[in-house]
């Protein structure tokens, strides 16, 4: 099956720098890499998606790049905010089900 | 609000019990997943249905159960309840797995085993 591997587990920025989050994943077969952000107690939620025929997406302060060869993927969260703080998920599609990485605690510093 | 219904929000229970956690998925959905997630834990996905059949299983064990009915909610079956199933138990849904369409999360059922 799947496994995907997410880096690093913690991840402290200085308010205004830039996070990056990076994952791995092993089935060449998925297609579709999903983001999701989970503040405490709180149910993931999407924040950005990117299917395999797209090398870059961005959403305002969000991005994400993939490279199908390497088999890896990254989020980049620019002019980070306080809010960004949260614990952040990848995943990988294969078919039916997404295989999500172990998550990145994000902590903003103020 | 993602439009995923999860019921009850809160379960206490002891070890050996046996508790059904319900899901409904956001209107027009097809598609529900389960997934746990213990303490400190990322996501397992555990089962999927599509318009009422199972389509993929994941690290579910034994001793846990599902199905998806009609109307489309789905019910997750926990028995022979241990301490380490306490955990936060979410519900997904999508409209269609095979387009790669966002899977949209409840708000999860947190089970406590005493």
């Amino acid at each position: 099956g799947e496994n995907v591997e997410q880096h690093p587990s913690t991840l402290s920025v200085q308010e205004g720098d830039s996070a990056v989050i990076k994952c791995t994943y092993s089935d060449s077969a998925s297609n579709y890499f999903p983001w999701y952000k989970q503040e405490l107690g709180k149910r993931p939620q999407l924040i950005i998606d990117i299917r395999s025929n797209v090398g870059e997406k961005k959403d305002q302060r969000i991005a994400v790049t993939l490279n199908k060869t390497a088999k890896h993927f990254s989020l980049h969260i620019t002019e980070t905010q306080p809010e960004d703080s949260a614990v952040y998920f990848c995943a990988a599609s294969e078919v039916y089900k997404l295989s999500f990485g172990a998550g990145t605690t994000v902590t903003v510093r103020a | 609000d993602s439009g995923v219904t999860q019921t009850p929000k809160h379960l206490i229970t002891a070890t050996g019990q046996r508790v059904t956690l319900r899901c409904s998925p956001r209107s027009g959905d097809l598609s529900v997943y389960w997934y746990q997630q213990s303490l400190d834990q990322g996501l397992q996905f555990l089962i999927q249905y599509y318009n009422g059949e199972e389509r993929a299983k994941g690290n579910i064990l034994e001793r846990f159960s599902a199905q998806q009915f009609p109307d489309l909610h789905s019910e997750l079956n926990l028995s022979s309840l241990e301490l380490g199933d306490s955990a936060l138990y979410f519900c997904a849904s999508s409209v269609d797995p095979d387009s790669y369409q966002p899977q949209h999360f409840g708000d999860g059922t947190r089970l406590s085993i005493l």
